[in-house]
């Protein structure tokens, strides 16, 4: 079954310091790659997101992410977090059979001290 | 502006009386899903629905139903709510149509907070 695993479930990272969080997918066919980032209290919001072509996709608020086809990881970074980063960020697959259907990890918690 | 709307945003009841979520989206967009949100389990899809009087069960559908009677409303029915249905309830809609959707953004509702007793 399609599956999506974010390795890290807690982050805390002081601010200006580098964020890397992981994300891993189990599917070998196509897939669309999507982070959602949800602020406390608030909806998810999109990130970025990956279908073809540039495998290191630039997103909202200076996210960027790189997809490694040969490593089915789809790795959300940032070169310098803020505090106002604090919050759960989600990866997410689409599935392959009903392709509508957003496949979703655990989540990660970032937390950021000034 | 363009949203998806849920009510209530907060709910606490006690097991076994029927309850209601809605869900209401204003961008005409076919597609709706209801999710839960669980600590350490992320995201899992309830239902959705691909048009209006077309609906699917998810992954995890038990205790759980839905309709889609017009197209920019999609509630949430929990007729006999058990404790292990306490959860955060996310509503999304997705714009386009089957085939060219699943490259687009899922817009989300604020969340429904619910506690069953």
């Amino acid at each position: 079954a399609q599956s999506v695993s974010q390795h890290n479930h807690h982050v805390i990272l002081s601010e200006a310091a580098s964020l890397e969080l992981g994300c891993n997918y189990s599917y070998g066919g196509t897939v669309n790659l999507f982070w959602y980032v949800q602020y406390p209290g608030q909806h998810l919001q999109l990130l970025l997101k990956y279908f073809s072509g540039d495998p290191l996709v630039k997103g909202i608020k200076g996210f960027e992410a790189e997809f490694i086809k040969s490593k089915f990881s789809f790795n959300l970074r940032k070169p310098s977090v803020q505090w106002s980063d604090t919050a759960e960020y989600f990866c997410a697959v689409n599935g392959h059979i009903n392709t509508d259907k957003l496949i979703f990890g655990t989540g990660t918690r970032l937390q950021v001290f000034p | 502006e363009a949203q998806v709307t849920q009510n209530p945003r907060y709910l606490i009841t006690v097991t076994g009386k029927k309850l209601t979520v809605t869900c209401s989206q204003n961008m005409n967009h076919e597609y709706m899903s209801w999710y839960r949100q669980d600590p350490g389990l992320g995201l899992r899809q309830i239902y959705y629905s691909m048009n209006v009087e077309v609906t699917d069960k998810g992954d995890v559908p038990e205790g759980y139903k839905v309709s889609r009677k017009e197209k920019r409303n999609f509630p949430l029915i929990l007729e006999s709510p058990s404790p292990n249905q306490t959860s955060l309830y996310f509503c999304a809609s997705l714009s386009g149509t089957s085939g060219s959707r699943s490259y687009n953004e899922q817009f989300f509702g604020p969340g429904t907070r619910l506690t069953v007793l």
